[in-house]
């Protein structure tokens, strides 16, 4: 069965360095997504894409995000420089069409030192 | 007033028991509702829609009230395996983000 696969599981920096997280959605989805996870809280959504371009974001995507699909496959969240507070698990989700499930992948572990 | 709420628990039971969960939502535009089930340290996966009509998929029964913006999980015969948080889940419409509770934490013990 196809899947969002996500690299790296595990990454610890050092705050105000810059990190690049990475996915893979599932081929044929057309919609991505970026979730986030703090330790002991509930999932909070950061941002959604479509069509090469952003089409909703939360507050919590301040300048300091990006987000990027570089050549067709890979979806990419980059962290400019870290803060304390940015660790927790990041989720990336596909769903292949608006309306349809979304599929998550198995997160990307960020401890910020 | 929370967009998604639920009893965090934890519900303890014990193997066979029936557990039932609850969940309140505050945006009355939401037109999907799911539950999602999370192991520990793990991504959500899901569970099951919840559709106006109530349904049921083997040991889950879900039921949704939208009049009470209410939503309800109930798990009959509980396995070991059936130990995760579950996670009320809603969403407006089309491609928009999914909105989480924090989750209601189970336990089955032998």
């Amino acid at each position: 069965e196809p899947e969002v696969t996500q690299t790296p599981s595990h990454q610890v920096t050092q705050m105000g360095q810059e990190v690049i997280l990475r996915c893979v959605p599932i081929s044929n989805h057309l919609y991505f997504y970026w979730y986030r996870q703090i330790l002991g809280q509930k999932v909070e959504f950061l941002v959604s894409f479509y069509n090469n371009e952003i089409s909703e974001k939360s507050e919590i995507f301040d300048d300091q995000f990006s987000v990027e699909r570089p050549d067709g496959s890979n979806f990419t969240l980059k962290i400019r420089s870290t803060k304390l507070e940015d660790s927790a698990m990041y989720f990336c989700a596909s769903r292949v069409g608006a309306g349809k499930t979304q599929y998550f992948g198995p997160g990307t572990r960020l401890l910020v030192l | 007033r929370k967009e998604v709420e639920q009893d965090p628990g934890p519900f303890n039971v014990p193997e066979g028991a029936t557990v039932a969960f609850n969940c309140t939502y505050s945006n009355s535009a939401s037109q999907s509702f799911f539950w999602y089930r999370q192991d520990c340290r793990k991504e959500p996966k899901l569970l099951m829609s919840v559709y106006s009509s109530g349904n049921e998929d083997g040991r889950f029964t879900a039921q949704l009230n939208r009049a009470s913006q209410y939503i309800s999980l109930l798990i009959r015969d509980s396995k070991l395996s059936d130990s995760a948080t579950y996670l009320c889940v809603v969403n407006k419409a089309g491609n928009t983000p999914l909105v989480f509770g924090k989750g209601t934490r189970l336990s089955v013990i032998a």
